[in-house]
């Protein structure tokens, strides 16, 4: 069973990058059929999808965030990455990373714990 | 403005069927597969229902899915207080190839 522990800072700089990490245990990222998301939750707010990223390298993004997003697989490290440039304080959010397998774009089926991320001076 | 609409509270007494709806356009429910996740306050959503009807290992059959046209639904039969939660919709999109969420629903076991 595969699972995801995110990792990475909880305050970011306004104009800054928000980078975070999701490191994979109990199997590898690169195992065939997976692809990995990000997604997030402004306070009180519900999902938002942030991108995806599958095996072959394509690279799926939110429209509302592409020109700022990159979402990145390590594989010798086993991990996912999110960098999220010129953030604001809309940014506020909890990101999570996800596993998806197979099932179509919208099916995650493990998730990490979540990172609160607060922008702020 | 999330793309796919759901009703922000939905209601039941322990033991009832309760019905979640979700409603969206031509271009997500109507060509595209519905999920639904539940989510618990402070917790990581989980997967409930993919591919419309489709459980996951582990999810009891109290919990099925089910699509029309545009509008989808998550049906919770035998309700429990444990399942007072968050739920939410989400499909894929093909005017923004991307995934939408709805904006959940909480549902309230009284």
């Amino acid at each position: 069973q595969l699972q995801l522990q995110q990792s990475g800072p909880g305050l970011v700089r306004p104009s800054e990058t928000l980078s975070l990490t999701c490191t994979v245990s109990g199997g590898s990222i690169s195992a065939d059929s997976l692809y990995w998301g990000w997604i997030r939750q402004p306070p009180g707010k519900g999902l938002e999808w942030i991108g995806t990223i599958y095996q072959s390298g394509s690279t799926y993004y939110s429209p509302s965030l592409e020109s700022r997003v990159t979402i990145s697989v390590d594989a010798p490290k086993n991990q996912l990455s999110l960098r999220l440039s010129s953030v604001t304080a809309a940014d506020t959010s909890v990101y999570y990373c996800a596993k998806g397998y197979s099932h179509g774009p919208v099916y995650f089926d493990s998730w990490g714990q979540g990172t609160q991320v607060t922008v702020s001076s | 403005q999330s793309m796919l609409t759901q009703s922000p509270s939905a209601s039941g007494t322990p033991g009832q069927r309760v019905t979640i709806s979700c409603s969206g356009s031509s271009s997500n429910i109507g060509s595209n597969y519905i999920y639904w996740y539940q989510q618990f306050p402070g917790a990581a959503p989980k997967l409930l229902i993919y591919k419309n009807d489709q459980r996951p290992s582990g999810i009891p059959d109290r919990f099925s899915g089910s699509k029309s046209g545009t509008s989808a639904s998550l049906a919770i039969s035998g309700l429990r207080s444990a399942d007072e939660a968050q739920y939410y919709c989400a499909s894929w999109d093909d005017s923004l190839s991307g995934v939408v969420f709805g904006g959940g629903t909480k549902l309230t076991v009284v």
